[in-house]
């Protein structure tokens, strides 16, 4: 167990809707990171939150929004879904933004789009 | 940005042999190369780590070599377990990217008892 928890584990939904994932990082962690896990794409950098601020992003769509909170913990918000946004979406935290500090994957939440 | 590519896709060996992976990455300003391994529907679990500052670390079976000229890093995996089965993935970071992880392709490892 990293410590880092995620929710909902499975979601299904149709395309055109709304989702919303939850990421709650390690205690004491103050950076959060979104990575998007396909078939076709391998694993992807969506983006890094620190301490409540946006610091970088990667190949986010627009469809695609991100926020943290005052109490660190990180939500991922997908909207118009398509069938290719189908994967797994892993958050994962770091206590800082050194390059050295390891990044702690949660358990992914598991997202089916049909 | 940053590229990094993993070979081979999949690896599969007798237990016992010994496994390696490479990878290359193209910023040479990245000084962090990570190792994670995945196993089926779980997350990616740290297995191993460089800085940019070092050429070889080892923890007991494995290994992890860096040729920062070459923009070559490998994993070494010796006396291979059944266990040792999962996805590696070797990912390359940096300060100046957000260190953003960018991972390899993966490569899946097979170790035949």
């Amino acid at each position: 167990d990293s410590g880092v928890t995620q929710t909902p584990k499975h979601l299904i939904t149709a395309t055109g809707q709304r989702v919303t994932l939850r990421c709650s990082p390690r205690s004491g962690d103050l950076s959060v990171y979104w990575y998007q896990q396909s078939l076709d794409q391998g694993l992807q950098f969506l983006i890094h939150y620190y301490n409540g601020e946006e610091r970088a992003k990667g190949n986010i769509l627009e469809r695609f929004s991100a926020q943290q909170f005052p109490d660190l913990h990180s939500e991922l918000n997908l909207s118009s879904l398509e069938l290719g946004d189908s994967a797994l979406y892993f958050c994962a935290s770091s206590s800082g933004t050194n390059s050295y500090n390891e990044q702690f994957f949660g358990p992914g939440t598991r997202l089916t789009v049909l | 940005g940053e590229n990094v590519e993993q070979h081979p896709s999949t690896l599969s060996v007798q237990e016992g042999d010994s496994a390696v992976i490479k990878c290359t990455y193209s910023d040479s300003a990245s000084n962090y190369f990570p190792w994670y391994k995945q196993e089926l529907g779980k997350r990616p679990q740290l297995i191993i780590d460089i800085r940019s500052n070092v050429g070889e670390k080892k923890d007991q079976r494995i290994a992890v070599t860096l040729n920062k000229t070459a923009k070559h890093f490998s994993l070494h995996i010796t006396e291979t377990q059944p266990e040792d089965s999962a996805v590696y993935f070797c990912a390359a970071i940096h300060n100046n990217a957000g260190n953003m992880l960018t991972f390899g392709g993966g490569t899946r490892l097979m170790v035949k008892p």
